[in-house]
Formats: C-alpha cells, structure tokens, sequence
C-alpha cells in the first residue's frame, strides 16, 4: 500500500498523559499536513511542513502541541498534557507541491484519541 | 462566521433521486475549490475540483459562481453507494495549500 499511513489509529489516554501520532506521506511528496476533525465538524488545519520545514501553525495549536519531520519524510505530532478536549480524529495529509498550481492533498486513514 | 459554510442536513432521499448541496466561502482570496467525500469513521477523499465554467463527472456535476462566493454539488440518479458526508473545500495555494472545510452535508440515500 502505497498510500499515507497514520500510526496507531486508535488511542485511549488518561488526562494529563502524553501522545505522539505518527504520519508516513507517500513517499516524494514533500508536503504534509496536520488536520484535526471532532465529531460533526469538518477537518481544521493545524500545521503543514515542506520538506522538514514547519512553515506554518494553526492557533488551534497550542503549546502543549508539537509537530516535527525530521528528515523530511515522516512526521510526529505530540500532544502533552492532554485535556478532554483534545479528544478528536488526527488526519494527516501530504502533497507534491510544484509552484504556483494546487496540489491534490491524500489524507490517511487518521488517529482517533480518546481522552478519559 | 465560518469561512465555509454548509448546511449539515441529514439529506435524506429516495435512491434516483437529485440532490443539490450548496456551500459559501466567506474570504473572496479563495483560489481552489473542491468538493470531498467522507464516508463514516473513514478519511475525506476528493470528489472532483471545482471550476467556474463548472464540471462534470459522471452523475456528479460542480458549480463555483465567484461573484456570489457560492459553490455547488449535483447529484444526479443517486444511488445508495452514495451515502456520505460531502465536504466543501477551499484553499489558498499561495499560502501553503491548507485545505479549508465546511461542516459538511450528510447524505443518506435510501431503497
């Protein structure tokens, strides 16, 4: 499968733990992109990377989120101290981003976290 | 006020059924439209783009009317398959290619 992986796909923490979710893109595409879906909502954006940079966050994310692509290929989303709210659908997304044209964005199959 | 807006429904129509969503983007800097498909618990797939000369696909057909900031989906001869929550999109391709959704439109199609 080819596709963009999210791993794991279900979480359930205790409030006041740490998670780390991890996207794999497909593989060359240099874009990717952090989403976060609650129940009845479409997706929010939260962050995106080209390559291993982070050029841009949401202010839905706040401090006690964190984001990171190392090399440029997958990436890791950290959220500390986690809160009932954070409860929601984690998509991950990416894209070959040439200049000037949209790209067409893949998501993966996301994280659902539950937190008790 | 949402930067896209869409009515949630639940659409709720017999099988050969037409059935029209609408959607309206607040931020006339909107530069790509798209409509997604989500089906439950599962993620958005894209449906087909949205062009102002409008376009079809199939049983599917798009509509963007710029002036207005309004975009539209058709369905025509639905068919059960196509229950769903159907998800207006926008982007901004000059600011990194975030993906703006609406609420999205559920539709159940039924026998």
């Amino acid at each position: 499968d080819t596709g963009v992986s999210q791993d794991p796909r279900h979480k359930i923490t205790k409030r006041g733990q740490n998670v780390t979710f991890r996207c794999d893109p497909i593989s060359e595409h240099n874009r990717l992109y952090w989403y976060r879906q609650t129940l009845g909502q479409g997706p929010e954006f939260l962050t995106y990377f080209q390559n291993e940079a982070q050029l841009e966050k949401s202010r839905l994310l706040s401090d006690r989120f964190s984001a990171e692509r190392p090399k440029g290929s997958f990436s890791t989303l950290e959220i500390q101290r986690t809160e009932q709210g954070d409860s929601a659908m984690y998509l991950c997304a990416s894209s070959f981003n040439r200049a000037l044209t949209t790209d067409t964005q893949y998501f993966g199959p996301g994280t659902r976290l539950t937190v008790l | 006020r949402k930067e896209v807006e869409q009515d949630p429904g639940p659409f709720n129509v017999p099988e050969g059924a037409t059935v029209a969503f609408n959607c309206t983007y607040s931020n006339s800097a909107s530069q790509s439209f798209f409509w997604y498909r989500q089906d439950c618990r599962k993620e958005p797939k894209l449906l087909m783009s949205v062009y102002s000369s409008g376009n079809e696909d199939g049983r599917f057909t798009a509509q963007l009317n710029r002036a207005s900031q309004y975009i539209s989906l058709l369905i025509r001869d639905s068919k059960l398959s196509d229950s769903a929550t159907y998800l207006c999109v926008v982007n901004y391709y000059n600011q990194g290619g975030k993906l703006i959704f609406g609420q999205g439109t559920e539709l159940s199609v039924k026998p």
